[in-house]
This record gives C-alpha cells, sequence and structure tokens, in this order.
C-alpha cells in the first residue's frame, strides 16, 4: 500500500536557522510523483514542488531546496536561514495513478523571532 | 491565490442536515478532486472528477457525494451529517487529472456539525 511518513510533528526553530523536514514514502509503483506543500495559518494548501521517480536531482528555489533519495525514499525539505513568515504546516504527498494525492501527517513549524 | 474558488467559507449546521460545498476550479483545468481535512484523519482524498466524469473514488462515505457539471464547477453534497464529519473541506484542481499534474486548492470550507 501506499504511504507518506512524515515522523516530525512539530519542529520549533529560531529564525535564520536551517531546517529540515523529513518525507520517508512507500509506494510499488515504478513510475510516482512526489509534492510538498504549505498550509500556512490561514488554512490554504499552497504547491511548493514536484518531483518524478526519474529525476533524482536535487532541487534549490531560493531558501527552499529538496533533496530526493530513491535509495531510502525519502524527499526532505530544507529551508535555509529560517523566517518567520516560513511558519505552517508542511506536507509531503505522493500521487497515485489518476492523481489521487496520499499525504503525510503533516509537520509543523514554529520560526520564532 | 490559486485561482480555485469555494463557496460558502464556513458553514455550521446541524445534526442529520444536508449541505452542499461548491468548487470552481482553475480556468482550464478539467479535473476537480475533493479532500477532506480533520485532527484524526488528516487529509484524506474523497473523490476525483474528470470533465464530468468520476475518476476516482477514495474513502468517501455513502452519506457523501459529488458531481461535476458541463461548466466543471463541482459540488459536494453531505447528507446525514453527524458530528464527526466537522472538517475543512478543500477543493483542488489539475489540468488533465493525471498523476504528474499538480494540484491547485482552494480556500477551503470550514463545515462545523453543532
Amino acid at each position: 500500500a501506499q504511504k507518506v511518513t512524515q515522523a516530525q510533528t512539530e519542529i520549533s526553530v529560531v529564525e535564520k536557522e536551517d531546517v529540515t523536514l523529513d518525507c520517508v514514502y512507500e509506494t510499488r509503483d515504478t513510475t510516482y510523483y512526489l509534492f510538498w506543500y504549505k498550509q500556512p495559518p490561514s488554512g490554504e494548501l499552497v504547491f511548493l514542488i514536484r518531483r518524478n521517480s526519474f529525476d533524482e536531482q536535487n532541487e534549490i528555489s531560493g531558501r527552499y531546496s529538496w533533496n530526493f533519495q530513491k535509495s531510502t525514499s525519502s524527499f526532505n525539505f530544507t529551508i535555509t536561514a529560517s523566517q518567520v513568515v516560513d511558519s505552517a504546516v508542511y506536507f509531503c504527498a505522493l500521487s497515485e495513478l489518476a492523481g489521487k494525492l496520499i499525504f503525510g501527517q503533516g509537520t509543523e513549524l514554529s520560526v520564532k523571532p | 491565490d490559486s485561482g480555485v474558488t469555494q463557496t460558502p467559507k464556513h458553514l455550521i449546521t446541524a445534526t442529520g442536515q444536508r449541505v452542499t460545498l461548491r468548487c470552481s476550479p482553475r480556468s482550464g483545468d478539467l479535473s476537480v478532486y475533493w479532500y477532506q481535512q480533520s485532527l484524526d484523519q488528516g487529509l484524506q482524498f474523497l473523490i476525483q472528477y474528470y470533465n464530468g466524469e468520476e475518476r476516482a473514488k477514495g474513502n468517501i462515505l455513502e452519506r457523501f457525494s459529488a458531481q461535476q457539471f458541463p461548466d466543471l464547477h463541482s459540488e459536494l453534497n453531505l447528507s446525514s451529517l453527524e458530528l464527526g464529519d466537522s472538517a475543512l473541506y478543500f477543493c483542488a484542481s489539475s489540468t488533465t487529472g493525471d498523476s504528474y499534474n499538480e494540484q491547485f486548492f482552494g480556500p477551503g470550507t470550514r463545515l462545523t456539525v453543532l
């Protein structure tokens, strides 16, 4: 069965610290897609990144970077020099056939000034 | 702003009642998804439509039903409401509904059943 595990329920850091959010997934498919979404206190879900199973290149977007490792079934997300505006719940998700998203339980990140 | 709209934003109702949640996808998107977010279950997929046809079904209760209309907007109907149905209901849309499409989420409808 497909499953996404975000073992860190809550993380608290001080502004400017780097923080890594872990995501481990299980799937039997050889082709699959992984996503990260951000849910700020306002409640909406904001798409951050998509990664397909054939592309293990790390990706960097500003202060955000993602490390995809098929060997360990992980797709971790790092925020460099965190800011208070990064405070949110972050969800990792795996896409099944037909596009149904399977979400992890989410990691609540609190960045304190 | 994702371009996906949902109405109403908040809904308070009583047990046993029926409600309808509405979603308009982003312009050009043919596929609509419904998800439920609750404290105990997390974010759960309910159902997906593509161009008016049901494409995939999750753990959607029999008391819940949905449809996608010719203009591509979708409605989620929840009936015989129970306290446990209180949750945030999200609609999302994507271009073709395939697994590689990113899904863009609406702001959600917060349902409170008293």
